[in-house]
């Protein structure tokens, strides 16, 4: 019940285009989403975060999208470009510090230019 | 802008030895987390430490671990008697109060031999 299962593994895409990276969770009390991008040999950075009292949060080219009744959120990089490529990894936890985040396994992006 | 720093970058050991991982959480955070990652893998949760205490933590926190606050700006974790599986990149992240937003350091890469 505390997994988070994150696909695709890799994901390979030109530059401009849209990169989509998807998540699903089990565990019906998550109510914190957030998204964080690693690059090789640095720490997980956060990008994004929603809560579920919304659908959909958007910064700049970075949003999430968020589907409660599925237990789904989805991170969507529209006109992606080469310094997007890095490791991103969804979570998802309670949303009251102190608790542990459940990581996906993460999404290797490359953006070909 | 504030954030989390850790030393060293990079420790290796002998497989037995005693090894303490250090952390400087940012300076008005309340709440203090230790996570790992095995190279290739997801980063996992170990700890959560607040008020001088452990909030939470994994069935990966055994024993072995131990984590402590021994002044107003550090945070260290101790692996009493390292094991090879204890290879890892291992990271802090600390939070204010109220919200889970979790912000993570560099980490320290682990090596045991």
């Amino acid at each position: 019940q505390q997994q988070v299962k994150q696909s695709p593994q890799s994901l390979i895409v030109q530059k401009g285009g849209i990169s989509i990276i998807n998540c699903a969770y089990e565990n019906t009390a998550f109510d914190y989403f957030p998204w964080y991008q690693q690059f090789p040999g640095k720490g997980p950075a956060l990008l994004i975060a929603i809560r579920p009292d919304v659908s959909e949060k958007k910064e700049g080219r970075f949003t999430i999208s968020f589907n409660k009744s599925a237990k789904q959120f989805s991170l969507h990089i529209m006109d992606s470009q080469p310094g997007d490529s890095a490791t991103y990894f969804c979570a998802a936890s309670i949303d009251q510090a102190g608790t542990a985040l459940i990581f996906g396994k993460g999404t290797t992006l490359s953006v070909s230019s | 802008e504030p954030e989390v720093t850790q030393t060293p970058s990079h420790q290796v050991t002998q497989m037995g030895q005693e090894v303490i991982l250090r952390c400087v959480p940012i300076s008005n955070h309340l709440y203090f987390y230790w996570y790992r990652q095995i190279l290739g893998q997801k980063v996992e949760f170990l700890v959560s430490f607040y008020n001088n205490e452990i909030s939470e933590k994994s069935e990966i926190f055994d024993d072995q671990f131990s984590v402590e606050r021994p002044d107003g700006s550090n945070f260290t974790l101790k692996i009493r008697s390292t094991k090879l599986e204890d290879s890892a990149m291992y990271f802090c992240a600390s939070t204010s109060t109220g919200f889970n937003e979790q912000f993570f350091g560099p980490g320290t890469r682990l090596t045991v031999l």
